[in-house]
């Protein structure tokens, strides 16, 4: 089955501790990005992968990192995790090579919360 | 960078009626401007989507128009019904970045 999947899904940790939220796609979509979503605000753009070892940023990417050493994969780190950050992330990824015009394919989502 | 702009927040019309949701962008270089319909607990899934070399598109009961001289565009759904309560989500991009309005929350009433 075509997805993209998301690991954990639900996420409780304390500010400063570093974590991973993995991202997974077995489409072969060559374009990946993480959004992240807060009530009033919609989803915003935290960072892109245009292709393997190709990532540049999107709109917030202040306090994130991210990393793209497969095509399948993209994960997402928090070196350290403010309460700010707490949000609903979603992964998504896109066959097209243009990336943003194309339809995207979201994840399940990981609800974070940092305390 | 490109800005959505999202209009209403909140719509609340009767099963059977149309709806109507509004966006406009700032950036001319966008040419590509789809709508997600997002449920609640759920993730985001594209219903429709339209490129600039185009100013209307349907697919049954939901349609798209683009006007990209005043830069806004639109979704119209017709004779709702309940399971299309939902948020629905416009977005703009002009290459890699995907830029998402606000969202606006449609409650259709039985």
């Amino acid at each position: 089955e075509a997805q993209v999947t998301q690991n954990p899904r639900y996420l409780i940790t304390v500010t400063g501790k570093k974590l991973t939220v993995t991202c997974s796609q077995n489409m072969n979509h060559e374009y990946m990005s993480w959004y992240r979503q807060d009530p009033g605000l919609g989803l915003r753009q935290i960072y892109y992968s245009m292709n393997v070892e190709v990532t540049d940023k999107g709109d917030v990417p202040e306090g994130y990192k991210v990393s793209r050493k497969e095509k399948r994969n993209f994960p997402l780190i928090l070196e350290s995790p403010s309460p700010n950050q707490t949000s609903l992330y979603f992964c998504a990824s896109s066959p097209r090579l243009a990336g943003g015009n194309g339809a995207q394919y979201f994840g399940p989502g990981t609800r974070l919360l940092v305390l | 960078g490109e800005n959505v702009e999202q209009h209403p927040s909140t719509l609340s019309v009767q099963e059977g009626d149309s709806a109507v949701i509004k966006c406009t962008y700032s950036d001319s270089a966008s040419n590509y401007f789809p709508w997600y319909k997002q449920e609640l607990g759920k993730r985001p899934q594209l219903i429709i989507d339209i490129r600039s070399n185009v100013g209307e598109k349907k697919d049954q009961r939901i349609a798209v128009t683009l006007n990209k001289t005043a830069k806004h565009f639109s979704l119209h759904i017709t004779e709702t019904q309940p399971e299309d309560s939902a948020v629905y989500f416009c977005a703009a991009s002009g290459s890699y970045q995907l830029t998402f309005g606000k969202g606006t929350k449609l409650s259709v009433i039985p």
